[in-house]
């Protein structure tokens, strides 16, 4: 069976340092990625989707990037986090088509202080 | 482009009570929709699909939803709330064969059970 899995579970970070959350999948082959941002209160924001290695669309333009350097795992980073940067942060995947449904990870808990 | 209404962003019931929580879409072709469960400080849950087969999907946790085309609705519907329904909702709508079109989410209802 498939497995996504996303590290940290948690992170606190001051502001401008750097970032690097991690997402890889398990059991399956070139699946679609995803990134979305939910802020307190929010509904979920896509960030970034990929359909294959090296592939990256960006959904909104921000200070946070994305890279795909394996089929599975799939990487959100940054070089200086913004207090507005704050927010759980999940990955997830799909297979076929990006409008399939999409199965989520545990997600990343980021605190900007 | 699509998009989904989610009306109402809390709703309380009862436990033992009915469970309705509404989602109207927005598409200009046959959409196929979702509905997710997300628990606390966890990722998001699959709880149904509707992909243009049945109009009435049955999900897990014994919750269904109605595809009503002229109504373009997706409400989701659990008979007998229980404590353990507590969390939020999302709807979720998609574009299929329509190239790169992705899944559009809902606002979110989140869902509170009183004893």
């Amino acid at each position: 069976s498939q497995t996504i899995h996303q590290w940290p579970a948690t992170l606190v970070q001051p502001v401008g340092s750097p970032l690097s959350l991690e997402c890889t999948v398990e059991g399956t082959s070139n699946p679609n990625l995803y990134w979305y941002r939910q802020a307190a209160g929010r509904g979920l924001q896509l960030l970034f989707y990929s359909v294959g290695i090296g592939q990256i669309s960006s959904e909104v333009p921000q200070n946070l990037s994305a890279s795909r350097p394996q089929d599975r795992q799939f990487i959100l980073s940054s070089k200086k986090l913004l207090l507005s940067d704050s927010g759980f942060y999940l990955c997830a995947w799909s297979v076929g088509q990006v409008n399939s449904e999409q199965y989520f990870g545990p997600g990343t808990r980021l605190t900007v202080t | 482009a699509q998009s989904v209404t989610q009306l109402g962003s809390h709703v309380s019931v009862s436990e033992g009570a009915l469970v309705l929580l509404r989602c109207n879409y927005s598409s200009s072709v046959p959409p196929y929709l979702f509905w997710y469960v997300q628990y606390p400080n966890q990722g998001l849950q699959l709880l149904l699909k509707y992909t243009s087969a049945a109009t009435l999907v049955k999900g897990i946790n014994g919750f269904e939803a109605e595809f009503k085309k002229s109504e373009t609705s997706f409400h989701l519907t659990k008979p007998s709330a229980h404590m353990s329904d507590a969390a939020e909702y999302f709807c979720a709508v998609s574009a299929p064969n329509f190239g790169n079109e992705k899944l559009t989410f809902g606002t979110g209802t989140r869902l509170t059970i009183i004893p």
